[in-house]
């Protein structure tokens, strides 16, 4: 089965400095890959989603930007973070075949930027 | 592109009542529907999918969903709530690659 690790788990950011979470999955390969941001009462949003390396769909406009440089690693990034880049960030994936499109997830991301 | 919408964002019960939470999505394609639920302190897991046939699936731990493609929607239901399904239920849709989720339901059940 599919496993997704997520670091870091908790990170605390000044507004104007860099960011970057990595997920990395194991136990499949070829996955369609997912970046979400959750927050209280809005639910997942989608932020970007790849079907391949180098492959990356952006669904929502920002200050995030996220790079597949390999196969089961996914990276989100931000050049400058912003206070309202504050969040629950979600990394899953989803594999074809039997169960194809049923996502796993990892745990998650909290990043708070002061 | 296609949105999901819960309409019910806090439920409160009793144990042994009746649930039904509500989902309907935007898109008029050919989707695949999912509820999710997350446990507190825990991963979001999958509860049960529709793809295709019997518009009425069943998941784990007593929760059925139906399909009605005239109404766009996708509703949870449980004959009998327990104090263990407290949490939060996402419904989800996909599309080509494109999942959305809804908002959420905090379910809150009182013992």
């Amino acid at each position: 089965s599919q496993t997704i690790h997520q670091w870091p788990a908790t990170l605390v950011q000044p507004v104007g400095s860099p960011l970057s979470l990595e997920c990395t999955v194991e136990g499949t390969s070829n996955p369609n890959l997912y970046w979400y941001r959750q927050a209280a009462g809005r639910g997942l949003q989608l932020l970007f989603y790849s079907v391949g390396i180098g492959q990356i769909s952006s669904e929502v406009p920002q200050n995030l930007s996220a790079s597949r440089p390999q196969d089961r690693q996914f990276i989100l990034s931000s050049k400058k973070l912003l206070l309202s880049d504050s969040g629950f960030y979600l990394c899953a994936c989803s594999s074809l075949g039997f169960g194809a499109n049923v996502l796993t997830f990892g745990a998650g991301s909290r990043l708070t930027v002061l | 592109a296609q949105s999901v919408s819960q309409h019910n964002h806090h439920v409160i019960l009793s144990e042994a009542a009746s649930l039904e939470l509500g989902c309907n999505y935007s898109y008029g394609g050919t989707v695949n529907l999912f509820w999710y639920v997350q446990y507190p302190g825990q991963h979001l897991q999958l509860l049960l999918k529709y793809f295709s046939g019997d518009p009425l699936v069943k998941g784990i731990k007593g929760f059925e969903a139906e399909f009605i493609k005239s109404k766009f929607s996708f509703n949870l239901r449980k004959p009998s709530v327990q104090w263990s399904d407290t949490a939060e239920y996402f419904c989800a849709v996909i599309n080509n690659n494109d999942m959305r989720f809804g908002a959420g339901t905090r379910l809150t059940v009182k013992p």
